[in-house]
């Protein structure tokens, strides 16, 4: 079936330093890829997000880039913050998406150290 | 706008017990889905729902029933509670066949059975 892997699964940074989460994904049909922060004690929340016929965006501090051919994306911090520890999920779609269903990478616990 | 609610926040059971997992969205969305959050094991998906009267299984199923007899509401039922089911639950909700349909989650049930 449809799988999502993600690595690392724990990453400890540098406040200033730059942290990279990568994912892959097994479905060719999947169109859409979400990323998500989830603090303590808090449901994920969408932070950024990559459509298939897009190579790279960016908002601020944060970036996604996917590469369709290699079935992988991954997502960028700059700047790393205390804030920005966190847990972060990526997604993929299931297929093209036309339910809605996505599928979750087990996540990455992010500490960044000041 | 609320976004996703749900109640309880938090949840005892003993085994055998059956209860109720409220969730309700306020965005007109047509998609809502329940998953569990074990250490771990990323997010999985219980049950997912396209539309009122529509409902479908996700990869972890058994022991949950779900029902959409409204657009905004998604309730999760537990028949007879088990251990094996002690975890955070979160409902979310999104549009498909938007640009960009990245979930809303709700704030999550932390669930204990004894």
């Amino acid at each position: 079936g449809e799988n999502v892997e993600q690595h690392p699964s724990t990453l400890s940074v540098q406040e200033g330093d730059s942290a990279v989460i990568k994912c892959t994904y097994s479905d060719s049909a999947s169109n859409y890829f979400p990323w998500y922060k989830q603090e303590l004690g808090k449901g994920p929340q969408l932070i950024i997000d990559i459509r298939s016929n897009v190579g790279e965006k960016k908002d601020q501090r944060i970036a996604v880039t996917l590469n369709k051919t290699a079935k992988h994306f991954s997502l960028h911090i700059t700047e790393t913050q205390p804030e920005d520890s966190a847990v972060y999920f990526c997604a993929a779609s299931i297929g093209g998406g036309s339910q809605g269903n996505l599928i979750f990478g087990k996540g990455t616990k992010l500490s960044v150290k000041p | 706008n609320a976004g996703v609610t749900q109640t309880p926040k938090f949840q005892v059971l003993k085994t055998g017990q059956s209860m109720t997992l409220q969730c309700a969205q306020d965005m007109n969305h047509e998609y809502m889905s329940w998953y569990r959050q074990d250490p771990g094991m990323g997010l999985r998906l219980i049950h997912y729902s396209v539309g009122a009267g529509i409902t479908d299984q996700g990869e972890v199923p058994n022991g949950y029933n779900v029902s959409r007899s409204t657009t905004e509401d998604f309730p999760l039922r537990l028949l007879s509670a088990a251990p094996s089911q002690t975890s955070v639950y979160f409902c979310a909700s999104s549009r498909p066949g938007t640009v960009n349909y990245g979930y809303t989650f709700g704030s999550g049930t932390r669930l204990t059975v004894v």
